[in-house]
C-alpha cells in the first residue's frame, strides 16, 4: 500500500541549532500535512502544502513541497525548548481522499 | 468551541473483559477518525466514518474490534476481549470534510 518515509526518526539538538525533518514518498501526492505531538499530547495540525514547489513560513518554521510533490521538508530555524515534539507528516491516501496515511514522525529533543 | 472530547482518558482493565472507548467529535464534522497509537510510535489508522456511508473498516486488526457512530455525531470504539497487546492511546478525530483533522486527547488503554 501507499506509503511516507519519514527521516530521521530521533533528532537531538542544541538549543539555537536548526533542525530539519523530511517525507518522502514514492507516487506523486496530491498534498501533505504537517502535525506536531507534544510529548503527552495529541497531534496538532501545523500547515498544509498542496502546490508543487510550495513554500509556506510560519515564524521560525519552514515548510517545503517539492516539485515532482514526492517529497517534503520542514525546516525550523533556531530551535527552542518549547519545540520539542514528534512532527508527523500525513498524505491522502490514493484511493480515498479523507484518509491519511502518517510517517511515523521525527522526534526531536532540544538541549538548552 | 469545544474541541473533540474522549471518555475515558484512562482506562485500566484486565485481559479478557470488553471495553468501550467513546469520542465526541466537533459540532459539524461530518468525518471522524479513530487510530491506535502505541508509546513512541506513529498513527495506526483503525476505522473512518464520513456522514451516513459505510464505515471503512480496513484498519480495524482484528474481528475482536467494532465502531459505531449514532447519529452521525459520537463515536464508540469497542474493543471485545481485552489482550495485552491492545495497549496504547486510543486517538479520536473529527474533520469538516477539508483534510486538516483535530485530535482529541486521547484514551489510554492498558490491559493487565
Amino acid at each position: 500500500g501507499q506509503q511516507v518515509m519519514q527521516i530521521p526518526q530521533y533528532q537531538h539538538v542544541q538549543e539555537g541549532e536548526d533542525f530539519t525533518t523530511y517525507c518522502n514518498s514514492s507516487t506523486t501526492l496530491s498534498n501533505i500535512q504537517w502535525y506536531k505531538q507534544r510529548p503527552g499530547g495529541h497531534p496538532v495540525f501545523l500547515i498544509q502544502l498542496v502546490k508543487s514547489g510550495e513554500v509556506k513560513k510560519q515564524k521560525r518554521l519552514t515548510f517545503q513541497f517539492g516539485e515532482a510533490k514526492k517529497n517534503s521538508s520542514l525546516h525550523i530555524t533556531a530551535t527552542q525548548t518549547t519545540d520539542v515534539g514528534t512532527y508527523f507528516c500525513a498524505v491522502l491516501n490514493a484511493g480515498n481522499n479523507r484518509k491519511l496515511i502518517w510517517g511515523l514522525g521525527t522526534s526531536l529533543a532540544v538541549n538548552p | 468551541g469545544a474541541g473533540v472530547s474522549q471518555s475515558p482518558s484512562n482506562k485500566v482493565t484486565e485481559k479478557g473483559k470488553d471495553v468501550e472507548l467513546r469520542c465526541d467529535p466537533i459540532s459539524g464534522h461530518t468525518a471522524l477518525y479513530w487510530y491506535r497509537q502505541s508509546l513512541g510510535q506513529g498513527l495506526e489508522f483503525l476505522i473512518y466514518f464520513q456522514g451516513n456511508s459505510a464505515p471503512d473498516k480496513s484498519g480495524l486488526p482484528s474481528d475482536r474490534f467494532s465502531a459505531e457512530r449514532t447519529g452521525g455525531s459520537v463515536s464508540t470504539l469497542t474493543i471485545q476481549r481485552t489482550q495485552q497487546e491492545d495497549s496504547a492511546v486510543y486517538l479520536c478525530a473529527s474533520s469538516r470534510g477539508a483534510p486538516e483533522q483535530f485530535f482529541g486527547p486521547g484514551t489510554r488503554l492498558t490491559v493487565l
